[in-house]
């Protein structure tokens, strides 16, 4: 029933590691984003997807790679963890158009802690 | 760029008063969205605005849009603990993209 799903929920691991955060959504919506909040709860877009093509690419370490193997599913794949990537990462999905006007839908989040 | 703030970023206030969240954008936008999440969880959204004058109600929460001064606010009134939360407005940058900037957020607590 869960409409926009993330797994793992929390994520441990060493500086060096790499590590990947999986999102699936059965909305039907075609367009689905990365943002990372960090401990002030500051909201960072990160990756958009629209029908698996990449449209938005903030400037993001390039140890940072998403991948969307269909419109409904998004991946954030990170090389080499670095102590500032701690932080909770969001998946979220929306309908792209005016005609649609849809709010984004959240996933619950990835707590990512590097030690 | 688009830049996106609120005040104030911390809110304390008794259960039963009126207070007024502000987001203010640097940039024209289409679209103006306030969502709310509660301690350790996700983003819910809460009101779509549309266009200028734009007013959306749901329970103690009123939002309103004025896209002339770049101004959206969350009205709040007779706060009841349960409104306890972070709320965050989002406004769409308008360049085609739907690349949904987010404001710093504003952290509201109510005092039973």
């Amino acid at each position: 029933d869960t409409a926009v799903s993330q797994t793992p929920k929390y994520l441990v691991t060493q500086m060096g590691n790499d590590k990947s955060i999986k999102c699936e959504q059965n909305l039907g919506h075609d367009t689905m984003y990365w943002y990372k909040q960090d401990s002030k709860k500051f909201l960072k877009i990160m990756f958009s997807y629209n029908n698996k093509e990449l449209i938005i690419n903030e400037t993001v370490p390039n140890r940072f790679s998403p991948k969307s193997p269909d419109k409904a599913h998004l991946n954030l794949h990170i090389n080499s963890l670095e102590l500032g990537d701690s932080a909770v990462y969001f998946c979220a999905s929306s309908h792209l158009g005016k005609s649609y006007n849809s709010p984004l839908h959240f996933g619950n989040g990835t707590r990512l802690t590097v030690t | 760029e688009l830049k996106v703030e609120q005040n104030p970023l911390f809110l304390s206030m008794q259960e039963g008063k009126n207070y007024t969240i502000y987001c203010n954008y640097s940039t024209t936008s289409d679209r103006l969205y306030w969502y709310r999440q509660d301690p350790g969880k996700s983003l819910e959204s809460l009101f779509v605005l549309l266009s200028n004058g734009a007013v959306k109600q749901e329970g103690r929460l009123m939002a309103s849009l004025d896209t002339k001064a770049r101004l959206s606010t969350l009205h709040i009134t007779a706060a009841v603990h349960d409104l306890s939360a972070t709320y965050f407005c989002a406004v769409d940058e308008a360049s085609g993209t739907y690349k949904y900037i987010f404001g710093t957020g504003t952290r509201l607590k109510v005092l039973a």
